[in-house]
């Protein structure tokens, strides 16, 4: 079935590590996207991708990062400059930016 | 500049009662699109409705039905005859002129059997 897997499940983070959440998708789609939630609050975008080798900055980029090398995957990395790191990561895909977007299990991190 | 706003927070209704979800809009642009998305407990986001601003038809899709209206720049939610299987966080969302989508908040159903 095609979809969207994320993994893992539920990261733990130590202080001062960097950390990659992994978002893998077989839609054939060309946009991907991550967004932050914490708890009883909305979705907040940190980056974002409409072709391969090109992302842009959402409204919450700073101490992420992403790399989009190939169509299908799109993963996004917690440095340590990111100092509350603690949330729901979900991952997303669409056809195109104005198009429906289908989402991942997402990825609950903590810090140890 | 554009905006989302589901005025309700939570909401908590009795099993079979009818509920409407609010939406608000705000946007410049004159092509753009609104969405509708679910969160149940699990987490994943499921995607319910996608309307163009050129379509102000009336959706219904089995208990769901959304109204949307231009003049008002609403785009509303109904669940007739809610379920429990009906409590999650809803998600109303905009995008246009190939800009990134913009979330409202959300609103919390709790549907109590």
């Amino acid at each position: 079935d095609g979809g969207i897997t994320q993994s893992p499940k539920y990261l733990f983070r130590k202080e001062g590590q960097n950390v990659t959440l992994s978002c893998e998708q077989n839609l054939n789609h060309d946009a991907m996207y991550w967004y932050r939630q914490d708890p009883g609050q909305g979705l907040r975008l940190i980056y974002y991708s409409q072709i391969v080798n090109d992302f842009q900055k959402g409204d919450i980029a700073e101490g992420y990062s992403v790399s989009r090398e190939k169509k299908e995957s799109f993963p996004l990395t917690v440095t340590s400059a990111q100092k509350n790191p603690t949330a729901f990561y979900l991952c997303a895909s669409s056809a195109g930016l104005l198009m429906a977007q289908h989402f991942g299990d997402g990825t609950r991190l903590s810090i140890l | 500049a554009q905006k989302v706003t589901q005025a309700q927070t939570e909401i908590s209704v009795v099993e079979k009662e009818d509920v409407t979800l609010d939406c608000v809009y705000e946007t410049r642009d004159t092509t753009y699109y609104l969405f509708w998305y679910k969160q149940p407990p699990s987490g994943e986001l499921v995607f319910l409705i996608r309307r163009n601003s050129f379509d102000e038809q009336n959706e219904i899709s089995g208990r769901y039905s959304w109204n949307f209206q231009k003049s008002t720049s609403s785009f509303n939610f109904t669940i007739t005859a809610s379920q429990v299987v009906d409590s999650a966080v809803y998600f109303c969302a905009l995008t246009g002129s190939y800009d990134k989508v913009i979330f409202g908040p959300g609103t919390s159903l709790s549907v109590i059997p």
